[in-house]
C-alpha cells in the first residue's frame, strides 16, 4: 500500500518504551478532539477522544493529554509495540461533526 | 459489522481526464464525508452529505469537482477535468447522525489513490 508519511515528523522508539507525541490545534472554539492512527494503505483508524471540559483521558495503554490554555494535545503510547508503527493525526471537531486534521506524525518501532 | 467500501483501489489517469470513485458507507449511517489526503498531509474535507442533503462543500473545488448521494446511501465523488494537483487518496468516512451537540465516530474506508500524469 502507498505510504502517507513520506514528509511527516518522525518519531523512532524503542519496542517496550513509552511514546509521545504532539499537536497544536487552530481554533479555540473546538471543544472534541480526537487522535487517529493510519497505516500504510488503509484510512485513519479511531483511537481516543477528548472533550473540552477534560484535561486527560486514559484508554488501554494510550492516554490523551488536553492543554486548553496552549491549544496542544498529547498522545502517550504506553509501552509501544511493532504494531504501533503508523501516522498519528489530531483532529478538532467544529460545529456538524466537521473535523480539522492536524499534519500527523510518524511513529517507527525499533525491535 | 462490514465497514466502508471505496473502489476503485488505486486509479491513474492522464491531466485533463475524468475520473470517479464510489463509496459505499457503514449500514444505516446517515453522514457521509469525502476527504482528499495529499502525500505527507493530514485529510481534508471535501463535502459532507446528511442522508441525500449537502451539509458542508465549503473546501469542494466545484469547478472540476462534484459529488452526489441520490438515494442517501451510495455516494460518488468525479472529478472533470482533473489537474496534476489532485493526485491524493481520497477517503470515503460515514458516521451516525448527531444532533444538539453530539459527536460521533467518523468510520473511514480504505481510500482511492489517484495519479494524475
Amino acid at each position: 500500500g502507498e505510504s502517507v508519511g513520506l514528509h511527516l515528523p518522525t518519531l523512532s522508539v524503542q519496542e517496550g518504551d513509552n511514546s509521545i507525541i504532539n499537536c497544536a490545534y487552530s481554533n479555540s472554539a473546538s471543544d472534541y478532539f480526537i487522535w487517529y492512527k493510519q497505516e500504510s494503505g488503509k484510512g485513519p483508524q479511531f483511537i481516543i477522544d477528548i472533550r473540552s471540559n477534560m484535561d486527560k483521558r486514559q484508554g488501554q495503554r494510550v492516554t490523551v493529554l488536553l492543554n486548553k490554555t496552549v491549544k496542544h494535545l498529547s498522545l502517550q503510547i504506553a509501552a509501544t509495540q511493532p504494531g504501533d508503527s503508523a501516522v498519528y493525526f489530531c483532529a478538532e471537531e467544529a460545529a456538524g461533526n466537521k473535523l480539522t486534521f492536524g499534519g500527523g506524525t510518524r511513529v517507527l518501532v525499533k525491535p | 459489522e462490514a465497514g466502508v467500501a471505496q473502489s476503485p483501489r488505486y486509479k491513474i489517469i492522464e491531466k485533463r481526464q475524468s475520473v470517479a470513485f464510489w463509496c459505499n458507507p457503514i449500514s444505516g449511517h446517515a453522514t457521509l464525508y469525502w476527504y482528499q489526503q495529499i502525500l505527507g498531509q493530514g485529510p481534508k474535507l471535501l463535502i459532507q452529505f446528511q442522508n441525500n442533503g449537502v451539509v458542508d462543500d465549503s473546501q469542494l473545488p466545484k469547478d472540476r469537482f462534484s459529488a452526489e448521494r441520490l438515494k442517501g446511501v451510495d455516494s460518488t465523488l468525479k472529478i472533470q477535468p482533473a489537474k496534476l494537483e489532485d493526485s491524493a487518496v481520497y477517503l470515503c468516512a460515514s458516521s451516525l447522525t448527531g444532533g444538539g451537540g453530539t459527536s460521533y465516530e467518523q468510520y473511514f474506508g480504505p481510500g482511492t489513490r489517484l495519479t494524475v500524469t
